[in-house]
């Protein structure tokens, strides 16, 4: 079993839309969770952390933690054609080492 | 604020020579730096950790002695590939992270390095 593991995607959405990104961890003392968003051919950009159960709003985004389930979504709320990229789930459980996901390719549509 | 900046944003060089790569934190002391590559249509992989003034820490399989990891200072780290060979070649990212306990990594551009 992979530590941190998301839908492989693509995942296609028409602009406006909401595009719902999911991860789920396997090690219960994990702590910290991040989403970040990655461009081709750029470096990864933290759009979201959260450490707690509920949801954490950010503008269009919401994170949203279970750790009972294991379980992290992000959600984007009016997709635009820009949203269009790799979006990265990272946990850490001790310490400050971050544990990746191998990514959801998100692409929103005009 | 967070901002990390890697330098040089490309680089050719030869098979056999070295490569330094710079990464600084520019409006935050860097408790913690962390560098990664990734092949293409690939995920992250931690290379190395580093904290300023001790020896970095490798993730297994990570030739210490062909990445050369320095943590001169609290804003400065630097990654020297030694002996490049073209298998080498990829996108090395560094990251820094600067908030004791809450451990949010904050990533530099990265640096695509093609050994020829």
């Amino acid at each position: 079993q992979k530590e941190v593991e998301q839908n492989s995607g693509p995942l296609s959405v028409p602009e406006g839309a909401i595009a719902s990104l999911n991860c789920t961890y396997s090690d219960r003392g994990s702590q910290s969770f991040f989403w970040y968003r990655q461009y081709s051919g750029k470096s990864p950009e933290l759009i979201m952390f959260i450490y707690s159960n509920g949801d954490k709003e950010d503008g269009r985004f919401t994170a949203q933690l279970n750790k009972a389930s294991q379980y992290v979504s992000l959600l984007i709320r009016d997709s635009q054609p820009s949203d269009s990229a790799t979006y990265l789930c990272a946990v850490t459980a001790s310490g400050s080492r971050l544990t990746f996901g191998e990514g959801t390719q998100l692409t929103v549509n005009p | 604020g967070a901002v990390v900046s890697q330098h040089p944003s490309r680089v050719i060089c030869k098979s056999g020579t070295s490569v330094k790569i710079e990464c600084r934190s520019l409006d935050f002391q860097a408790t913690t730096m962390f560098w990664y590559r990734q092949f293409p249509k690939q995920s992250l992989m931690l290379m190395a950790t580093s904290n300023e003034g001790s020896k970095a820490t490798y993730e297994q399989g990570v030739e210490k002695d062909k990445f050369l990891i320095n943590h001169a200072s609290l804003t400065l780290s630097t990654l020297t590939v030694t002996s490049a060979h073209p298998e080498d070649s990829s996108f090395y990212i560094c990251s820094a992270s600067y908030r004791m306990g809450y451990y949010e990594q904050y990533f530099g551009p990265g640096t695509r390095l093609t050994v020829t």
